[in-house]
């Protein structure tokens, strides 16, 4: 099935620790995008790229960082990973301007003990 | 600074009745305004997109309207179903720049058999 595919699902790290979060998208979309998503704040745009090699900063950039070497795939790393990063982490791609809509993946859920 | 507010508190209805959610938002100029779908655990799924010259688009059940001197959206369910029943988000891109979407903190429906 065409979409977005995020790995993993669920993750439990120790603070001080990195990862890597992968997002793979078969839809030939310019586009992805990452996004956190933590009770009563919504989705907050973390990084973002408009195309493969370039990368740009969202609205909650640091702890992140992020590479887009392919254009199918969009990668989110936590260097060293604290407690406020415990969220629900989502990845999207679209066309530019967006005027499909955006295509989500189906969430990483990251624990920092 | 840009705000887009969505109703905190669950909206109840019954079945069969008209479901109607409201989007506002301030210091902001849209060029296009979407609706999102997102059952729990999952990620969210594209509606319907509205451009800032659109007054109202529809979709099966689904109609939305677009007012941008009010600075407000409506989204509406007709028929409502307890199939329904998730949480609503609306999302605004931007008139200049990169296609990057700011979503609102999204409204829950119950719909009652």
């Amino acid at each position: 099935n065409a979409g977005v595919t995020q790995t993993p699902k669920f993750r439990v790290l120790k603070t001080g620790q990195s990862m890597t979060l992968l997002c793979a998208q078969d839809m030939n979309h310019e586009y992805m995008y990452w996004y956190r998503q933590d009770p009563g704040m919504g989705l907050r745009l973390i990084h973002y790229s408009v195309g493969e090699g370039t990368t740009a900063k969202g609205e909650v950039p640091d702890g992140y960082n992020v590479s887009r070497l392919k254009k199918q795939n969009f990668l989110l790393g936590l260097e060293s990973a604290a407690p406020s990063q415990t969220s629900v982490y989502f990845c999207a791609s679209s066309y530019f301007r967006a005027n499909y809509g955006y295509t989500f993946g189906s969430g990483t859920r990251l624990t920092v003990v | 600074s840009q705000k887009i507010e969505q109703n905190s508190e669950a909206l109840n209805i019954q079945e069969g009745k008209t479901a109607t959610l409201t989007c506002n938002y301030t210091n902001y100029s849209p060029a296009y305004l979407q609706w999102y779908r997102q059952d729990p655990g999952r990620g969210p799924v594209f509606l319907l997109l509205i451009r800032e010259n659109e007054k109202e688009k529809r979709k099966e059940r689904l109609k939305v309207t677009f007012d941008t001197t009010l600075k407000q959206s409506l989204f509406h369910i007709t028929a409502s179903q307890p199939a329904d029943s998730a949480t609503y988000l609306c999302a605004l891109e931007p008139n200049s720049g990169y296609s990057t979407l700011t979503f609102g903190k999204g409204t829950m429906l119950l719909v009652s058999p």
